[in-house]
């Protein structure tokens, strides 16, 4: 079962663009959603963290939660090279804290 | 700012040996969690470990994995028999509850040959 479908992209924008990453899941039993940052051979880095539906901003983030239609977004605001990475959605309904990861977007931004 | 720390980061090792997997988890989290991902391909949930038991573990984690807190700082993941699909990088990740964030080590790249 496919639970978490993200579109690996690659997504290449100009500096100081908008840039909408999605994913979708099949699971209403997830919760709580979470956005990392992964740069190439290292660890996700956590970047936002949401629970049930609604928009959480931090700084030129924002995340969105649509629990209705089973989709997230992360918006990036005046993106900036160094946002070039690969953005990981991930979600849980668990009690024991299992995330279920999307496949990840490969972003380019160029100056 | 305190961190999820894991080593080596790097093991190469021979098919059929064993290999452990060191991390040293955030010092007031209580929950850890070891995930894997092969190149190219999604993180995958491996298991979860709470109060020195496993909570809940996947279908990939079957006996030849095991996992250990052998002491207070530190948590071990051990694959007996490595196999050449187990190239993988590992990542270890902890949190204060469940429902809270997860923050993950840098991870360790194992390479079977």
């Amino acid at each position: 079962q496919k639970e978490v479908e993200q579109d690996p992209g690659p997504l290449s924008v100009p500096e100081g663009a908008i840039v909408s990453l999605n994913c979708t899941y099949s699971n209403s039993a997830f919760q709580y959603f979470m956005w990392y940052r992964q740069y190439s051979r290292k660890g996700p880095e956590l970047l936002m963290y949401t629970y049930s539906s609604g928009n959480k901003e931090d700084g030129r983030f924002t995340a969105q939660v649509d629990k209705s239609s089973k989709y997230i977004s992360l918006f990036i605001r005046d993106s900036q090279p160094s946002d070039s990475a690969t953005y990981l959605c991930a979600m849980t309904g668990s009690t024991l804290g299992r995330l279920y990861f999307g496949r990840g977007t490969q972003l380019t931004v160029w100056p | 700012e305190p961190e999820v720390t894991q080593t080596p980061s790097h093991q190469v090792t021979q098919m059929g040996q064993e290999v452990i997997l060191r991390c040293v988890p955030i010092s007031n989290h209580l929950y850890f969690y070891w995930y894997r991902q092969i190149l190219g391909q999604k993180v995958e949930f491996l298991v979860s470990f709470y109060n020195n038991e496993i909570s809940e573990k996947s279908e990939i984690f079957d006996d030849q994995f095991s996992v250990e807190r052998p002491d207070g700082s530190n948590f071990t993941l051990k694959i007996r028999s490595t196999k050449l699909e187990d190239s993988a990088m590992y990542f270890c990740a902890s949190s204060g509850t469940p429902r809270d964030e997860q923050y993950f080590g840098p991870g360790t790249r194992l390479t079977v040959t």
